[in-house]
């Protein structure tokens, strides 16, 4: 079955701090990507898509995401983490179908 | 702005009742999607359409329909509320089935 896990439900950093959350998806073929970004009662915002091409896309807010298949993996990284980058972060893929398969999120704690 | 909008932002009710959520997708997009955002149970997706036929159903219960109408918008009917139906709902919007998704802000639901 296609899903997307994204292993750490939470995470703490200090402001200044480098970031990596973890994504890792399950799909025969190469899916598409997403990462999206949800701040406290708001919807969610799309940060960076991967489709296809270089495998390390940018995104905004200073965002990146490296797609690596052989992990079957796409971590979203940011050198310096700042305070207002405290939300709940979502991995997606876009599946067989067109169906779209969401992680249950990885809540980003940013302490000064 | 996404430039999807949803209407109510709010809204409160008892068990029993129905409700309608209304979706306007972004100018141009033909694709709608309907998701559930619950504590326990993260995003889910309930359904999606596209250009007034619906294309994929996730885990949306028997309680709730939905339509897109010739003007693109989008309505989820949810009826027989539940307590456990309290929950965050988005919509969101692609130009086609499978391309990036553009969430609008979500609507409140608190069945009592």
């Amino acid at each position: 079955a296609q899903s997307v896990t994204q292993p750490d439900i939470h995470i703490t950093v200090s402001e200044g701090a480098s970031l990596e959350l973890r994504c890792n998806y399950s799909y025969g073929a190469t899916p598409y990507l997403f990462w999206y970004v949800q701040s406290p009662g708001q919807g969610l915002q799309l940060l960076l898509k991967y489709f296809s091409g270089d495998t390390l896309v940018q995104g905004i807010k200073g965002f990146e995401a490296e797609f690596k298949r052989s992990q079957s993996s796409f971590n979203l990284r940011k050198p310096s983490v700042h305070w207002s980058d405290a939300a709940e972060y979502f991995c997606a893929a876009r599946g067989a179908g067109n169906q779209f398969y969401f992680g249950t999120g990885t809540s980003l704690t940013v302490i000064p | 702005d996404s430039g999807v909008t949803q209407t109510p932002k709010h809204l409160i009710t008892a068990t029993g009742q129905r409700v309608t959520l209304r979706c306007s997708p972004r100018s141009g997009d033909l694709s709608v999607y309907w998701y559930q955002q619950s504590l326990d149970q993260g995003l889910q997706f309930l359904i999606q359409y596209y250009n007034g036929e619906e294309r994929a159903k996730g885990n949306i219960l028997e309680r709730f329909s939905a339509q897109q109408f010739p003007d693109l918008h989008s309505e989820l009917n949810l009826s027989s509320l539940e307590l456990g139906d309290s929950a965050l709902y988005f919509c969101a919007s692609s130009v086609g089935p499978g391309e990036t998704q553009y969430f609008g802000p979500g609507t409140r639901l608190l069945v009592l």
